[in-house]
Formats: structure tokens, sequence, C-alpha cells
């Protein structure tokens, strides 16, 4: 059935790592979105793609990237450099204008 | 820059008891205005769309409308399944999604 992947549901990252969290959607959507929830706060956009092969930095972009080779894909690394990355990451896709969620990807820094 | 407000932060109801959540927005033209609800540890689940000042949408127990400055979500004779927190974003001519920080409903039985 169709919808949008999000893994692993749990992710410990050790200071100084770089981790990489995937999303895939099989629902040919061509826009893709990566948001940040912190508790208490509404989702912040981190990168989007309207197109393979061409992302925009969102609002928090720093200590982040990602990359579209393909359509159905859109994984997000969350660098070193990011000081302050325990928190929960949300995924979506988009046709005509809704949004549509992954189930998210809650990472912890230990 | 847009802005979406949402209030109350919390709100807690007795199961039946009818109540409204608010959604403030400014925007640089409007291209939707999105609700969602959201449970604890997932993600936002899609509710309505709404396009245009003096728009409704319904679904079930719940009734969303919009004006040119704000959007109410109205929640008629809740029940303990519907607590969850409600999010609202709008989207503007850049094609820019802004959210706002949600309202955390608790209903009681």
């Amino acid at each position: 059935d169709g919808g949008i992947t999000q893994s692993p549901k749990y992710l410990f990252r050790k200071e100084g790592q770089n981790v990489t969290l995937s999303c895939e959607q099989n629902l040919n959507h061509d826009a893709m979105y990566w948001y940040r929830q912190d508790p208490g706060q509404g989702l912040r956009l981190i990168y989007y793609s309207q197109i393979v092969n061409d992302f925009q930095k969102g609002d928090i972009a720093e200590g982040y990237s990602v990359s579209r080779e393909k359509k159905e894909s859109f994984p997000l690394t969350v660098t070193s450099a990011q000081k302050n990355p325990t928190a929960f990451y949300l995924c979506a896709s988009s046709i005509n204008g809704e949004a549509f969620f992954g189930q998210g990807t809650r990472l912890t820094v230990v | 820059e847009d802005q979406v407000t949402q209030s109350p932060e919390a709100l807690r109801l007795q199961e039946g008891e009818s109540s409204s959540l608010n959604c403030s927005y400014t925007v640089s033209g409007l291209r939707g205005l999105f609700w969602y609800r959201q449970d604890p540890g997932k993600g936002p689940e899609f509710l309505f769309t709404l396009y245009s000042a003096g728009e409704e949408k319904e679904k079930e127990r719940l009734k969303a409308t919009l004006t040119k400055k704000e959007s109410f979500l109205h929640i008629t004779a809740p029940k303990p399944e519907d607590s969850a927190t409600y999010l609202c974003a709008v989207r503007d001519n850049n094609n820019d999604m802004r959210f706002g920080a949600g309202t955390r409903l608790t209903v009681k039985p």
C-alpha cells in the first residue's frame, strides 16, 4: 500500500558521529520535506526538495545535509556540526499542497 | 514572515463537552490552510484543507472553518479517542508551509 516510510523508528548517536535517517515514499510525489519537532514547538523545516537532484534549505538547515537522487528517496544526514540533535524527525511528501507524513524517527544523542 | 498561532496550548474536556480550537495566521497569499491530528510518537495525520474564507469541511465529530485571519476546529460531543495534538499549518504563495505549535486536547470519560 502507498505511503511514506521512515527508518529507523529510534536512533541513538554518540557525540561526534554522523547519522542518516531514511525516508522513502511510493506516492509518486515530487515534493519531499524534512521537519524537526521539539516538545511544545511547531514543526520546523530543515530541508525540502521540489524535484529530483534539487533541494533547498529550510529555516534550520545548519548541521544537516540531504540528497535527492531518486524521486522516492530523501535521506537526511545529521552531522556532528548539529549541536543539539536530540529531537523527533518527520519526513513528508506533498502533491497539490497537502503534506503527508511518515511515522517519524526519534534521535537521541548519548 | 508567515506566522501561525494556535490556542489554547492545552484543552481538557469531559466526554460530550463540545469546544473549539483556534488557529490565527498571517501569510503572504494563502494557498491553503491545513489541519492535522498527531498522536504521541506518531507522524501527523491529515484532516482537512481549506482554501478560502467561508469554506467549511466536516469529518465525523470535527468541523473546520476559515476566515481571512483565523481558522477554527470545532469538536462536537468529543470522545476519549479524540485526544491528540491538533496542528494547523498554512501554505503561502512561495509554496512555503508553516506550522503552529499545536493544541493538546485531552478528553476525559
